[in-house]
């Protein structure tokens, strides 16, 4: 299996833009999990979603960020516009939810984002 | 409450034994996991324990639990310079599946 797999791997970018985040969990896994890293704040649960359904999105920041999850091989992490202070690691994780409690969670290699 | 704490940084020489300790305050949380994240990389689950156990051995890695304190250790022999990464404390509460709830995860340096 190859793993959760996230793209790019790194963006950097201007104030402004828009911004978007891809990832692919592991096949069969029905959880799905966005995560921000900093050094300030640590790892961070943006918003995770069951069965492509979003279950909770209040670490979401702001309206600036949104999160899509089309199918169940899909998720994209929008923000809109982008900030220097969103500069973070973004971090995509998936699980499957007979496993969840003996195995966690499986996590991809993350986006390094600069904002400039 | 929510909240696990970890120390942030750790130094040990090459050979010595690292303890990376957490403290937890959710007394029903059911299972707790420690993973381990190298320069430039996701996070990786090393291992977990689950709440009615108070130790765990995996080769090199020990984890004790005390319930009572809500404390949590893991501890590396032998550590080498392989060892140097971040590791995260993380556990489980019982409603559901939730996600997990990480610390901020210690850095620990190995010197050689």
């Amino acid at each position: 299996d190859a793993g959760v797999i996230q793209s790019p791997r790194h963006e950097v970018t201007e104030m402004g833009q828009e911004v978007t985040l891809r990832c692919k969990p592991i096949s069969g896994h029905d959880y799905l999990f966005w995560y921000r890293q900093t050094m300030m704040r640590g790892l961070e649960l943006l918003i995770y979603f069951n069965n492509n359904v979003p279950i909770d999105d209040s670490g979401m920041p702001e309206d600036r960020f949104s999160a899509k999850m089309p199918n169940a091989s899909f998720s994209t992490l929008k923000i809109q516009p982008s900030e220097p202070r969103d500069s973070a690691v973004y971090f995509c994780a998936s699980s499957r939810d007979s496993q969840i409690l003996t195995q966690g969670q499986y996590f991809g290699p993350g986006t390094r984002l600069t904002v400039l | 409450g929510e909240d696990v704490e970890q120390s942030l940084f750790l130094s040990v020489r090459e050979g010595d034994s690292s303890v990376i300790n957490c403290t937890y305050t959710d007394s029903s949380s059911t299972y707790l996991y420690w993973y381990k994240q190298e320069p430039g990389a996701g996070l990786q689950l090393l291992t977990y324990i689950f709440s009615n156990m108070d130790m765990k051995q995996d080769q090199r890695l020990t984890v004790l639990l005390n319930k009572k304190d809500k404390h949590l250790s893991l501890r590396i022999a032998d550590t080498q310079t392989g060892d140097s990464a971040i590791y995260f404390c993380a556990e489980r509460l019982p409603s559901g599946n939730t996600p997990l709830v990480f610390g901020k995860g210690t850095r620990l340096s190995v010197i050689a």
